[in-house]
């Protein structure tokens, strides 16, 4: 059964810091790897999909890079913005599974 | 193209009624699946329907069910609400089946409150 595990569960930084979210996944079998940012109360919003034959995937100023061997996924965000602030979760697709499994998530706070 | 569209935002529901939540997903994807998210548990898969056929459930009570029409609207319907049903429900269209490894797109989520 696939266990995601995102530290920190949460992370404040002043304006301008370049930060990395954690993600661990304990099934290895994986199609791919999403990344998601969700707003307070809101739904999710799909920054990253990253497949497993790839080492990583970026989109302006957000890179993730995947390891499937070692079951961890990273989220790079540079510059942080003080819009950056939400929870940040990832969800693997497991290739026997049925549905994305998520992660807690990493709730980010930036400050200006 | 207009994204994953939840319909209602938000529902209050007393114990011991039924509810039932749409969604409409991105044009030309036949897939939608349905997540509870509580602040204890997380995000929880409840179902997926792919063309009109549920393909996958989730570890839920069967008071929690589905359809999907020929245009790929999904309706999920809680029977018997009690109070830990209180949730965001979300609900998420792909283009293919969800297990294919095909990227998921979510809607904004029902905020359903059971007193």
């Amino acid at each position: 059964k696939q266990e995601v595990t995102q530290i920190p569960a949460a992370l404040s930084v002043p304006e301008g810091e370049n930060l990395v979210l954690n993600c661990s996944f304990t099934d290895s079998a994986i199609y791919n790897l999403q990344w998601f940012r969700q707003d307070p109360g809101k739904g999710l919003t799909s920054l990253l999909l990253i497949q497993s034959s790839q080492r990583e995937q970026t989109s302006g100023r957000l890179n993730a890079s995947l390891d499937k061997s070692s079951g961890r996924s990273t989220l790079y965000i540079a510059a942080s913005q003080p819009g950056d602030s939400a929870t940040y979760l990832c969800a693997p697709m497991n290739q026997a599974g049925t549905a994305l499994i998520f992660g807690k998530g990493t709730t980010l706070s930036v400050s200006s | 193209k207009a994204g994953v569209t939840q319909t209602p935002r938000y529902l209050i529901k007393t114990r011991g009624q039924q509810v039932t939540l749409s969604c409409s997903p991105i044009s030309g994807h036949r897939s939608v699946s349905w997540y509870q998210q509580t602040p204890g548990q997380g995000l929880q898969f409840l179902f997926e329907y792919f063309s009109e056929t549920q393909r996958n459930k989730g570890n839920f009570p069967g008071r929690f069910s589905g359809r999907q029409f020929s245009n790929s609207r999904s309706e999920m319907n809680v029977s018997t609400l009690e109070l830990g049903d209180s949730a965001l429900y979300l609900c998420a269209s792909s283009s293919r089946a969800i297990q294919r490894g095909t990227e998921a797109f979510f809607g904004q989520g029902t905020r359903l409150t059971v007193v």
